[in-house]
């Protein structure tokens, strides 16, 4: 059954700084690594996805890894602005008959100071 | 180009109602999710369908808790005799087809239970 570990829980950093995020997952099986972005209220946001024969993706400020072998991938983020507050989750995606499943962690809540 | 609708965005039911929980995927989207964000836990699948086809619900609760995606009209998700550990936020998410894009997610409906 595969488990997904975000560390750490809970992150306060000054504006400007960059930061990165870790998650971690118990079964290397997958067939996605997908990072998303929950604002109070609101519903995810799909920041990147990382397809199982990738290494890495990049959009803008952000990247994301994916080591597989080694059940992990982190969300590398350059030069924090206020803006990127929000709470950041990991989804490693399995397969239902062709489709996707996702098993998310519990997220990071990322706070930057102005 | 609406994303995917999801109503009501806050819903009320005393215990032992019933709740109806509205979904309407992206255009052109013809597989639906649900998911489920318990408080304080990280967001679980509970199932995936089709138009008109029930193809895993291995996330659902055995009783009480349904699910239905019409040839015509939004996806459902219904609880009956709803209880207070029902409280939660509910998410639907929708993809064009089985291939691993990402997810489009809706903005949730946050079922209170008195």
């Amino acid at each position: 059954k595969q488990e997904v570990t975000q560390i750490p829980a809970a992150l306060s950093v000054p504006e400007g700084e960059n930061l990165v995020l870790n998650c971690s997952f118990t079964d290397s099986a997958i067939y996605n690594l997908q990072w998303f972005r929950q604002d109070p209220g609101k519903g995810l946001t799909s920041l990147l996805l990382i397809q199982s024969s990738q290494r890495e993706q990049t959009s803008g400020r952000l990247n994301a890894s994916l080591d597989k072998s080694s059940g992990r991938s982190t969300l590398y983020i350059a030069a924090s602005q206020p803006g990127d507050s929000a709470t950041y989750l990991c989804a490693a995606g399995g397969e239902i008959q062709g489709a996707q499943k996702l098993v998310f962690g519990q997220g990071t809540r990322l706070t930057i100071n102005p | 180009n609406a994303g995917v609708m999801q109503n009501p965005r806050h819903l009320v039911r005393r215990r032992g109602q019933e709740a109806r929980l509205r979904c309407s995927p992206m255009k052109g989207h013809s597989h639906v999710y649900w998911y489920r964000q318990l408080p304080e836990e990280g967001l679980k699948f509970m199932v995936y369908l089709q138009k008109e086809n029930i193809i895993d619900e291995s996330g659902m609760p055995k009783e009480r808790f349904s699910a239905e995606f019409p040839k015509e009209g939004p996806s459902i998700l219904r609880i009956q005799q709803v209880v207070r550990g029902d409280s939660a936020a509910y998410f639907c998410a929708s993809s064009p087809g089985a291939d691993y894009s990402p997810l489009h997610f809706g903005n949730g409906t946050r079922l209170t239970v008195t």
